[in-house]
């Protein structure tokens, strides 16, 4: 069975601040999908990135960085010089990428981002 | 525009009485998923559709049915709501292996 656990329920910064949001997953395949979400107060889920299991390199984009590593079966997300626009909740989910199922997203428990001006 | 729309947006009823919450997507995905939003506990999958006519069971599918006889629409049906049913939730599309597009969300409550 698939997991994913984001142990950080609340985070607390100051604007400008560099934050990391925890993802850790379990999965038996050998062949997956990790992504993030962004829910901000307003409730929408917004995209922000998808890395399948053969891509452990990081990806930056703008203010926003992830850090993949099989080792450790983790996913974390990064936000530098964080906004008051950057409060949410963020959710990590995997899929498994069989055609019987590829559409399976398990969702970690979400991580509330509060950041203070 | 791309997108998955949902209706109604916001529901109050009442227990036992029946409901359904549509879905539809216009990017002709084969993929539909329902999840539900709850206060610690993320978004849990409650069905999903591989295509017209194929549905399976999620992670919490009891008291809902779901049916998928068009491609693009994909109903959540409560034949007899219970408080516990009380939720936010949420449709999804997507085609094989991308990212899943959500629609704006239903909030639902049962008394």
């Amino acid at each position: 069975a698939q997991k994913v656990t984001q142990a950080q329920t609340e985070i607390s910064v100051v604007e400008k601040e560099d934050v990391t949001l925890d993802c850790v997953y379990e999965t038996r395949d050998t062949t997956y999908y990790l992504f993030w979400y962004k829910q901000p107060p307003s409730g929408e889920l917004v995209f922000l990135i998808r890395r399948n299991s053969f891509d452990e390199q990081n990806e930056i984009s703008g203010r926003y960085s992830w850090n993949f590593q099989k080792s450790t079966s983790s996913f974390n997300f990064t936000i530098t010089a964080s906004q008051v626009v950057d409060s949410a909740v963020y959710f990590c989910a995997l899929s498994e990428a069989e055609e019987t199922s590829g559409s399976r997203l398990t969702f970690g428990e979400g991580t509330q981002l509060t950041v203070n001006p | 525009e791309a997108q998955v729309t949902q209706n109604p947006r916001y529901l109050i009823t009442v227990t036992g009485k029946k409901l359904t919450v549509t879905c539809s997507q216009n990017m002709n995905h084969e993929y539909m998923s329902w999840y539900r939003q709850d206060p610690g506990l993320g978004l849990r999958q409650i069905y999903y559709s591989m295509n017209v006519e194929v549905t399976d069971k999620g992670d919490v599918p009891e008291g809902y049915k779901v049916s998928r006889k068009e491609k693009r629409n994909f109903p959540l049906i409560l034949e007899s709501p219970s408080p516990n049913q009380t939720s936010l939730y949420f449709c999804a599309s997507s085609s094989l292996r991308s990212e899943q597009y959500f629609g704006p969300g239903t909030r639902l409550t049962v008394t």
